[in-house]
């Protein structure tokens, strides 16, 4: 079957790092997403890994495994408006999107 | 307009009514898609279109119709609604199928009473 395993919530200090993981089994292999979903709306598209390493964007990295099936989204430098859900969403041999419930992520001051 | 527009909002229906949700992009995106999102669950694809005049069944397809008569509107249907599709409804493109990404409408807030 096809499963993603994440955190179901973390809490993290706002100017703080926090590193989001995520491990995966899926039907083949095509790429992961990360989507960032607040609360009421509609998920936003953070990044995309095909290949193995660490590709990043500002204050946002993700990092992939194909190996491991592994993937993390590392946040820096935090900030209030980060506080939402997290998905990590691989593609399987079908270009289908694997989606999971996500990690909710809780900023504090 | 810019991205992808969904109507209406939201939407209280009453079981057995029709009900056809909008959507439309202005992006000239090939692929379009129409999602449900239940509290605490990952989203769960309804019907696909890789193209325009072609449409693909998702996961979760039963009771629901769609149709792609040009490349901005993708319309979904619920012939006959039930209490069980009370959800979010999202839309989303992407430019091609397979790994291109899906970029999101504000979504629809639905419940069938």
């Amino acid at each position: 079957g096809q499963n993603i395993d994440q955190p179901t919530e973390m809490t993290a200090t706002e100017g703080a790092i926090v590193q989001i993981n995520c491990t995966y089994q899926t039907s083949g292999f095509n790429g992961l997403f990360w989507y960032q979903q607040h609360a009421g709306e509609a998920p936003t598209f953070l990044s995309y890994n095909v290949l193995d390493g660490l590709e990043e964007k500002g204050r946002f990295s993700s990092f992939l495994s194909r190996s491991k099936g592994y993937s993390y989204l590392l946040l820096k430098e935090l900030q209030m408006k980060d506080s939402a859900s997290y998905l990590c969403v691989p593609l399987d041999s079908n270009y289908q999107l694997i989606w999971g419930a996500g990690t909710k992520l809780i900023i504090k001051p | 307009i810019a991205g992808i527009t969904q109507a209406p909002t939201s939407q209280i229906l009453a079981a057995g009514r029709r009900m056809t949700l909008r959507c439309t992009q202005d992006m000239r995106h090939n692929a379009m898609y129409w999602y449900r999102q239940d509290l605490g669950l990952g989203l769960r694809l309804i019907h696909y279109s890789n193209t325009a005049g072609t449409t693909g069944k998702g996961e979760v397809p039963d009771g629901y119709s769609v149709s792609r008569a040009n490349t901005d509107d993708f319309p979904l249907t619920l012939a006959s609604a039930v209490p069980s599709q009370t959800s979010v409804y999202f839309c989303a493109s992407s430019d091609g199928a397979g790994s291109d990404t899906q970029y999101f409408g504000p979504g629809t807030r639905l419940t069938v009473l």
